[in-house]
């Protein structure tokens, strides 16, 4: 099974809404990611989390804030979020980031968010 | 930024081969190279990487060349199916950073 999960697939918030993200897999992998995908842009990340532990923080604005409950769920934290934070927002998972070659990242469906 | 360099779109005819190349010329000997693809909508798909040798799994070959500085992947009978964007990404051995570059759009017609 290579299968990530995420909910919702859809979220309207209005920017003063507190919203959650909620991404889970079952590949008993140690690494987790969120992206964030502009329309007609490549994904970029925002966060790893290794061994549920913050690894990168690509330099994102305080009101995104993730957390990592268990080495099998990832949660994006979403509080006054601005229009222009609309986009798919994508997470992933791989072994643990130390594997070599075996570090391929397998993908969620994304969660499509707009700002209202 | 990243490191590969693609061309932004191509077309294929539906059951011919589609050869996607891509440039990585500064890739250090640890990298390895990275193909996703992400139709529509949906999350990046993983197809292939490799090293140095050439690969094949159900869904693809790629082809690196010997210096390494740029490869081909290559969907041995496109599908409609096969309309995407197909990324080209090189990553260090370990370490999390993935960068995605602009990527192809591959348009396949009936």
């Amino acid at each position: 099974d290579t299968e990530v999960t995420q909910t919702p697939k859809h979220l309207v918030m209005g920017m003063t809404n507190k919203k959650s993200l909620k991404c889970e897999q079952h590949m008993g992998h140690r690494a987790m990611y969120w992206y964030k995908q502009k329309a007609k842009k490549p994904p970029e990340l925002m966060f790893v989390y290794s061994y549920e532990k913050l690894s990168i923080n690509e330099s994102v604005p305080s009101r995104f804030s993730p957390e990592c409950p268990n080495s099998s769920l990832l949660n994006l934290h979403l509080h006054a979020l601005q229009p222009e934070d609309s986009a798919l927002y994508l997470c992933a998972s791989s072994q643990d980031g130390t594997s070599g070659s075996q570090e391929t990242q397998y993908f969620g469906p994304g969660t499509r968010l707009l700002v209202l | 930024d990243a490191k590969t360099t693609q061309p932004p779109s191509m077309d294929c005819a539906e059951g011919r081969a589609a050869n996607l190349p891509c440039n990585h010329s500064t890739i250090s000997g640890n990298e390895y190279v990275y193909w996703y693809r992400q139709i529509h909508s949906q999350g990046p798909q993983y197809i292939i990487h490799g090293l140095k040798n050439n690969e094949t799994n159900e869904m693809a070959s790629l082809i690196i060349t010997e210096d390494r500085k740029s490869s081909t992947l290559i969907l041995p009978h496109a599908t409609l199916r096969d309309t995407a964007v197909y990324y080209c990404i090189v990553k260090e051995a370990g370490g999390f950073k993935t960068i995605f570059g602009a990527g192809t759009r591959l348009f396949v017609k009936a």
